[in-house]
């Protein structure tokens, strides 16, 4: 398996322009989690989907971001318009089932900046 | 709300010395607890957790964690460090909030550098 799938690994833009995230799960895992690290804030969930369904997007900082997840293997996250203070590293993960023994399986992350 | 803590920044320790890396935890019923390891510029891999059972977790790379119900901690162990150990670590918690649905908790991470 080839685990869970970022693109793209980096993204320099300016400021005022959309930025989109791209996710691809593990072949049949069905819960989905976004995630920004920096090292100010650390690491922060911004939203979770389990079978598609956004269940908590009480960590999106605000109206400019947005996630979704069109079918069960694939996720977007946009910013729009960005802004120098969203520049971090997003993760995205994956895991099997929704239960209390589901470990997260991690992308590489995409390092984004922000001018 | 749970939650777990981190006490510090940074540990650092000489090859082939034993290691500790602290977590300490707050919840409200049982606490499902894991540890991930974060090397540079990858993602964040599982290395063990604790559910319920022996209070000795094993988990990859000959890391184990000692879960101690008395003072609430999960720290992570290893008998004998090696500089390939030289990551960030977290410890995580798992929180259930509404329609059952659970989600894991971070601490803030703790540097981890092994000195050859």
């Amino acid at each position: 398996d080839a685990g869970v799938i970022q693109s793209p690994r980096h993204e320099v833009t300016e400021m005022g322009q959309e930025v989109t995230l791209r996710c691809k799960l593990i072949s049949g895992h069905n819960s989905l989690f976004w995630y920004r690290q920096t090292m100010m804030r650390g690491l922060e969930l911004l939203i979770y989907f389990n079978n598609n369904v956004p269940i908590d997007d009480s960590g999106m900082p605000e109206d400019r971001f947005s996630a979704k997840m069109p079918n069960a293997s694939f996720s977007t996250l946009k910013i729009q318009p960005s802004e120098p203070r969203d520049s971090a590293v997003y993760f995205c993960a994956s895991s099997s089932r929704e239960g209390a023994y589901n470990e997260q399986f991690f992308g590489p992350g995409t390092r984004l900046t922000v001018l | 709300a749970q939650s777990v803590a981190q006490p510090e920044d940074q540990v650092n320790v000489a090859e082939g010395n034993p290691l500790t890396v602290k977590c300490t935890y707050s919840v409200s019923g049982n606490p499902y607890l894991f540890w991930y390891v974060q090397y540079p510029n990858r993602g964040l891999q599982f290395l063990l957790k604790y559910i319920t059972g022996d209070n000795l977790v094993k988990g990859s790379y000959g890391f184990e964690a000692e879960f101690n119900k008395s003072q609430t901690s999960f720290h992570l162990k290893k008998p004998s460090a090696l500089v390939s150990d030289s990551a960030l670590y977290f410890c995580a918690v798992r929180d259930i909030f509404r329609g059952g649905y659970n989600k894991l908790i971070f601490g803030a991470g703790t540097r981890l550098a092994v000195h050859p």
